[in-house]
């Protein structure tokens, strides 16, 4: 079975300050895929990146970085100098290469950047 | 290019009726997914369409629920006899042709709201 868990449901911080959101995952696949979605109060997911387990470097996109340890099961995401555009729900998944074809998602974390 | 749409936006129906959710996936995507997302939750799967068949429908609760995807790019789900728990935000994502298995990101249509009074 897939599992992700994402244990802090709210985060609140100041703009400007560095923010990390916590993953970790669950699965007996030797073979699979995470991903970090943002889903904004219009309520669309937005795809942040996409990372398979044969590939632990971690990646720097602008404010976004994105740690993946396998010996750890996490993939976490950290937003660098916060704003307040940055306030959405942000959603871990996996998706297991043998197991199917869904996403399976954290139930989320609401970051809220106030000024 | 656009994005995965779905209509309609809302949805009000009566427990007991009869409804169907439209999703127009991103031109050229042969993968069509349907999610459903309750508040304060993650999306959950319910199917997974590649060109025409459904090759996956086990999240679908039950066989009040359907979806049809006859010309291999619209799709619509279906719910029969709909009942309260049913309420939620239904989501369509689309993604490209992929070489394996879980290859592809999917990206998200801006959902339905279904409402069952």
């Amino acid at each position: 079975a897939q599992k992700v868990t994402q244990a802090q449901t709210e985060i609140s911080v100041v703009e400007k300050e560095d923010v990390t959101l916590d993953c970790v995952y669950e699965t007996r696949d030797t073979t699979y895929y995470l991903f970090w979605y943002k889903q904004p109060p219009s309520g669309e997911l937005v795809f942040l990146i996409r990372r398979n387990s044969f590939d632990e470097q971690n990646e720097i996109s602008g404010r976004y970085s994105w740690n993946f340890q396998k010996s750890t099961s996490s993939f976490n995401f950290t937003i660098t100098a916060s704003q307040v555009v940055d306030s959405a729900v942000y959603f871990c998944a996996l998706r297991a290469s043998n197991s199917g074809y869904a996403l399976n998602f954290g139930k989320g974390t609401s970051l809220l950047v106030t000024p | 290019g656009a994005g995965v749409s779905q209509t309609p936006s809302n949805k009000v129906t009566e427990k007991g009726k009869y409804v169907e959710l439209r999703c127009d996936p991103i031109s050229g995507h042969t993968a069509l997914y349907w999610y459903r997302q309750s508040l304060g939750q993650g999306p959950e799967f319910l199917i997974y369409f590649q060109g025409t068949g459904a090759a996956d429908d086990s999240g679908l609760p039950n066989d009040r629920f359907f979806a049809v995807r006859p010309e291999g790019s619209v799709s619509t789900l279906k719910i029969q006899r709909t009942e309260r728990g049913d309420s939620a935000v239904y989501l369509c994502a689309s993604s490209s042709p992929q070489g394996g298995r879980g290859a592809s990101e999917q990206f998200f249509g801006p959902g339905t709201r279904l409402t069952v009074l």
